[in-house]
Protein backbone atom coordinates (compact mmCIF):
# COMPACT_ATOMS: atom_id res chain seq x y z
CA UNK A 1 0.00 0.00 0.00
CA UNK A 2 1.41 3.41 -1.10
CA UNK A 3 1.72 5.99 1.35
CA UNK A 4 2.00 9.74 0.78
CA UNK A 5 4.55 11.87 3.31
CA UNK A 6 4.09 15.73 3.13
CA UNK A 7 6.94 17.84 5.00
CA UNK A 8 7.16 19.95 6.79
CA UNK A 9 3.79 19.92 8.44
CA UNK A 10 3.64 23.28 8.65
CA UNK A 11 5.78 26.08 7.62
CA UNK A 12 5.60 29.79 8.73
CA UNK A 13 6.44 32.22 6.24
CA UNK A 14 5.91 36.37 5.42
CA UNK A 15 4.28 37.16 2.37
CA UNK A 16 6.52 37.37 -0.75
CA UNK A 17 8.79 34.62 0.68
CA UNK A 18 9.41 31.30 -1.17
CA UNK A 19 7.40 28.24 -0.45
CA UNK A 20 8.97 24.57 -0.84
CA UNK A 21 6.35 21.67 0.20
CA UNK A 22 7.93 18.17 -0.31
CA UNK A 23 6.20 14.80 -0.95
CA UNK A 24 7.23 11.94 -0.64
CA UNK A 25 5.91 8.61 -1.67
CA UNK A 26 6.86 5.17 -0.44
CA UNK A 27 7.30 3.77 -3.44
CA UNK A 28 7.65 5.05 -7.29
CA UNK A 29 4.66 6.95 -8.36
CA UNK A 30 4.61 8.38 -12.19
CA UNK A 31 5.09 11.62 -12.32
CA UNK A 32 1.90 11.97 -14.68
CA UNK A 33 -0.11 10.37 -11.75
CA UNK A 34 0.62 13.44 -9.08
CA UNK A 35 -1.57 16.52 -8.04
CA UNK A 36 -1.41 18.59 -5.53
CA UNK A 37 -4.58 20.82 -4.11
CA UNK A 38 -4.91 23.87 -1.89
CA UNK A 39 -7.55 24.26 0.65
CA UNK A 40 -8.35 27.16 2.65
CA UNK A 41 -10.42 27.10 5.95
CA UNK A 42 -13.66 26.27 5.83
CA UNK A 43 -13.40 25.63 2.05
CA UNK A 44 -13.41 22.78 0.01
CA UNK A 45 -10.11 22.04 -1.94
CA UNK A 46 -8.97 23.53 -5.41
CA UNK A 47 -6.81 22.05 -7.93
CA UNK A 48 -3.24 23.70 -8.24
CA UNK A 49 -1.15 20.83 -10.08
CA UNK A 50 -1.59 17.80 -11.91
CA UNK A 51 0.68 15.62 -14.05
CA UNK A 52 2.86 16.81 -10.97
CA UNK A 53 4.08 20.04 -13.31
CA UNK A 54 1.13 21.35 -14.92
CA UNK A 55 -0.91 24.00 -13.53
CA UNK A 56 -4.89 23.32 -13.38
CA UNK A 57 -6.46 26.20 -14.99
CA UNK A 58 -6.29 29.45 -13.52
CA UNK A 59 -3.68 28.81 -11.12
CA UNK A 60 -1.47 31.73 -11.23
CA UNK A 61 2.35 30.94 -12.03
CA UNK A 62 3.81 31.52 -8.79
CA UNK A 63 2.96 27.81 -8.41
CA UNK A 64 4.79 25.47 -9.61
CA UNK A 65 5.28 21.29 -9.51
CA UNK A 66 8.43 19.60 -9.96
CA UNK A 67 9.64 15.83 -9.09
CA UNK A 68 9.33 12.24 -10.33
CA UNK A 69 9.90 8.74 -8.77
CA UNK A 70 9.26 9.18 -4.78
CA UNK A 71 9.98 12.49 -4.17
CA UNK A 72 7.66 16.03 -5.61
CA UNK A 73 7.79 19.68 -4.75
CA UNK A 74 5.18 22.42 -5.05
CA UNK A 75 6.96 25.54 -4.67
CA UNK A 76 5.12 28.99 -4.52
CA UNK A 77 7.82 31.24 -5.99
CA UNK A 78 6.54 35.10 -3.92
CA UNK A 79 3.79 34.04 -1.27
CA UNK A 80 0.57 36.20 -1.49
CA UNK A 81 -1.62 37.03 1.15
CA UNK A 82 -3.97 34.35 -0.26
CA UNK A 83 -1.78 31.27 -0.78
CA UNK A 84 -1.56 30.98 3.19
CA UNK A 85 -3.67 27.70 3.50
CA UNK A 86 -3.08 24.21 3.90
CA UNK A 87 -1.89 21.94 0.52
CA UNK A 88 -2.47 18.51 0.12
CA UNK A 89 -0.34 15.88 -2.40
CA UNK A 90 -2.68 13.17 -3.94
CA UNK A 91 -1.36 10.01 -6.52
CA UNK A 92 -3.61 8.30 -8.59
CA UNK A 93 -2.60 4.72 -9.89
CA UNK A 94 -0.89 2.53 -7.08
CA UNK A 95 -2.52 0.79 -4.32
CA UNK A 96 -4.95 2.27 -2.83
CA UNK A 97 -5.88 3.71 -5.96
CA UNK A 98 -6.07 7.44 -4.78
CA UNK A 99 -4.00 8.45 -1.43
CA UNK A 100 -3.90 11.35 -0.57
CA UNK A 101 -0.82 13.17 1.59
CA UNK A 102 -1.16 14.80 5.06
CA UNK A 103 -1.13 17.82 4.04
CA UNK A 104 1.29 20.80 4.71
CA UNK A 105 0.20 23.91 6.44
CA UNK A 106 1.41 27.28 5.21
CA UNK A 107 0.90 30.00 7.93
CA UNK A 108 1.98 33.32 8.46
CA UNK A 109 5.32 33.81 10.44
CA UNK B 1 -19.53 25.85 -15.45
CA UNK B 2 -20.16 22.52 -13.66
CA UNK B 3 -20.88 23.02 -10.08
CA UNK B 4 -21.88 20.53 -7.46
CA UNK B 5 -24.16 20.43 -4.51
CA UNK B 6 -24.08 17.81 -1.69
CA UNK B 7 -27.49 17.26 0.08
CA UNK B 8 -28.58 15.09 2.56
CA UNK B 9 -29.28 14.27 6.82
CA UNK B 10 -26.26 16.55 8.82
CA UNK B 11 -26.98 13.97 11.55
CA UNK B 12 -27.16 10.23 11.39
CA UNK B 13 -27.49 7.58 14.42
CA UNK B 14 -25.00 5.54 14.98
CA UNK B 15 -25.58 1.98 12.89
CA UNK B 16 -27.60 3.22 10.55
CA UNK B 17 -26.79 4.50 7.03
CA UNK B 18 -25.64 7.40 5.84
CA UNK B 19 -26.65 8.72 2.48
CA UNK B 20 -25.82 11.59 0.33
CA UNK B 21 -26.58 13.40 -2.81
CA UNK B 22 -24.22 15.16 -5.08
CA UNK B 23 -26.50 17.28 -7.54
CA UNK B 24 -24.69 18.50 -10.87
CA UNK B 25 -25.47 21.72 -12.56
CA UNK B 26 -24.14 23.27 -15.78
CA UNK B 27 -23.08 19.44 -16.98
CA UNK B 28 -24.09 15.98 -17.45
CA UNK B 29 -23.59 13.01 -15.71
CA UNK B 30 -24.54 10.75 -19.07
CA UNK B 31 -21.64 13.06 -21.26
CA UNK B 32 -18.97 11.08 -19.65
CA UNK B 33 -15.35 11.11 -19.68
CA UNK B 34 -15.41 12.21 -15.38
CA UNK B 35 -15.08 10.07 -12.75
CA UNK B 36 -17.96 11.28 -10.10
CA UNK B 37 -16.32 11.26 -6.84
CA UNK B 38 -16.97 11.16 -2.87
CA UNK B 39 -14.38 12.00 -0.46
CA UNK B 40 -14.29 13.03 3.09
CA UNK B 41 -12.38 15.11 5.74
CA UNK B 42 -12.69 13.93 9.77
CA UNK B 43 -12.37 17.50 12.34
CA UNK B 44 -9.29 18.89 11.78
CA UNK B 45 -7.94 16.49 9.68
CA UNK B 46 -6.53 15.38 6.14
CA UNK B 47 -8.40 14.24 2.99
CA UNK B 48 -9.86 10.54 2.37
CA UNK B 49 -10.62 9.08 -0.86
CA UNK B 50 -14.01 7.45 -0.25
CA UNK B 51 -14.67 6.02 -4.18
CA UNK B 52 -16.14 6.94 -7.63
CA UNK B 53 -18.51 6.13 -10.03
CA UNK B 54 -18.28 6.65 -14.00
CA UNK B 55 -21.25 7.29 -15.78
CA UNK B 56 -21.21 3.69 -17.20
CA UNK B 57 -22.11 2.30 -13.71
CA UNK B 58 -18.64 1.47 -12.95
CA UNK B 59 -17.38 1.96 -9.48
CA UNK B 60 -14.11 2.35 -7.25
CA UNK B 61 -14.45 2.31 -3.61
CA UNK B 62 -11.97 2.73 -0.91
CA UNK B 63 -10.49 -0.80 0.46
CA UNK B 64 -10.70 0.24 3.98
CA UNK B 65 -14.50 0.94 3.35
CA UNK B 66 -15.41 -0.94 0.47
CA UNK B 67 -17.56 -3.35 2.74
CA UNK B 68 -19.77 -0.35 3.60
CA UNK B 69 -20.29 2.03 0.77
CA UNK B 70 -22.03 1.94 -2.31
CA UNK B 71 -22.25 4.56 -4.96
CA UNK B 72 -24.99 5.04 -7.27
CA UNK B 73 -26.20 7.66 -10.17
CA UNK B 74 -29.27 8.42 -11.34
CA UNK B 75 -28.71 10.27 -14.69
CA UNK B 76 -32.10 11.58 -14.90
CA UNK B 77 -32.44 13.52 -12.17
CA UNK B 78 -28.05 14.19 -12.97
CA UNK B 79 -27.38 13.27 -9.48
CA UNK B 80 -25.02 10.44 -7.78
CA UNK B 81 -24.77 9.39 -4.25
CA UNK B 82 -23.58 7.92 -1.60
CA UNK B 83 -24.02 4.98 0.90
CA UNK B 84 -22.12 4.49 3.71
CA UNK B 85 -23.87 1.52 6.08
CA UNK B 86 -23.78 0.87 9.60
CA UNK B 87 -22.12 4.32 10.87
CA UNK B 88 -19.92 5.01 13.61
CA UNK B 89 -18.78 8.49 15.68
CA UNK B 90 -15.86 7.67 13.14
CA UNK B 91 -17.94 8.61 10.18
CA UNK B 92 -18.20 12.10 11.04
CA UNK B 93 -16.76 14.29 8.70
CA UNK B 94 -17.12 16.98 6.13
CA UNK B 95 -18.31 14.75 2.83
CA UNK B 96 -17.48 16.44 -0.86
CA UNK B 97 -18.75 15.44 -3.89
CA UNK B 98 -16.25 16.25 -6.88
CA UNK B 99 -15.14 16.09 -10.76
CA UNK B 100 -12.25 13.76 -11.30
CA UNK B 101 -11.28 14.16 -14.95
CA UNK B 102 -9.08 10.92 -14.72
CA UNK B 103 -6.21 10.19 -17.22
CA UNK B 104 -6.72 11.26 -20.68
CA UNK B 105 -4.91 10.02 -24.11
CA UNK B 106 -1.74 12.03 -23.09
CA UNK B 107 -1.40 9.71 -20.10
CA UNK B 108 -1.78 12.56 -17.72
CA UNK B 109 -3.82 12.28 -14.77
CA UNK B 110 -5.57 15.95 -14.31
CA UNK B 111 -7.13 15.58 -10.61
CA UNK B 112 -10.17 16.29 -9.17
CA UNK B 113 -10.93 19.60 -10.86
CA UNK B 114 -14.42 20.71 -9.26
CA UNK B 115 -15.87 20.33 -5.85
CA UNK B 116 -18.59 20.82 -4.26
CA UNK B 117 -18.63 22.91 -0.93
CA UNK B 118 -19.12 19.55 1.28
CA UNK B 119 -21.72 19.27 4.27
CA UNK B 120 -21.06 18.03 7.49
CA UNK B 121 -22.43 14.86 8.71
CA UNK B 122 -22.35 14.06 12.78
CA UNK B 123 -22.87 10.24 13.53
CA UNK B 124 -24.69 10.51 17.09
CA UNK B 125 -27.49 9.41 18.94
Amino acid sequence: EIVLTQSPGTLSLSPGERATLSCRASQSVSSTYLAWYQQKPGQAPRLLIYGASRRATGIPDRFSGSGSGTDFTLTISRLEPEDFAVYYCQQYGSSPLFTFGPGTKVDIK
Amino acid sequence: QVQLQESGPGLVKPSQTLSLTCTVSGGSISSGGYYWTWIRQHPGKGLEYIGYIYYSGSTYYNPSLKSRVTISVDMAKNQFSLKLSSATAADTAVYYCARDRGTLMDGYYYGMDVWGQGTTVTVSS
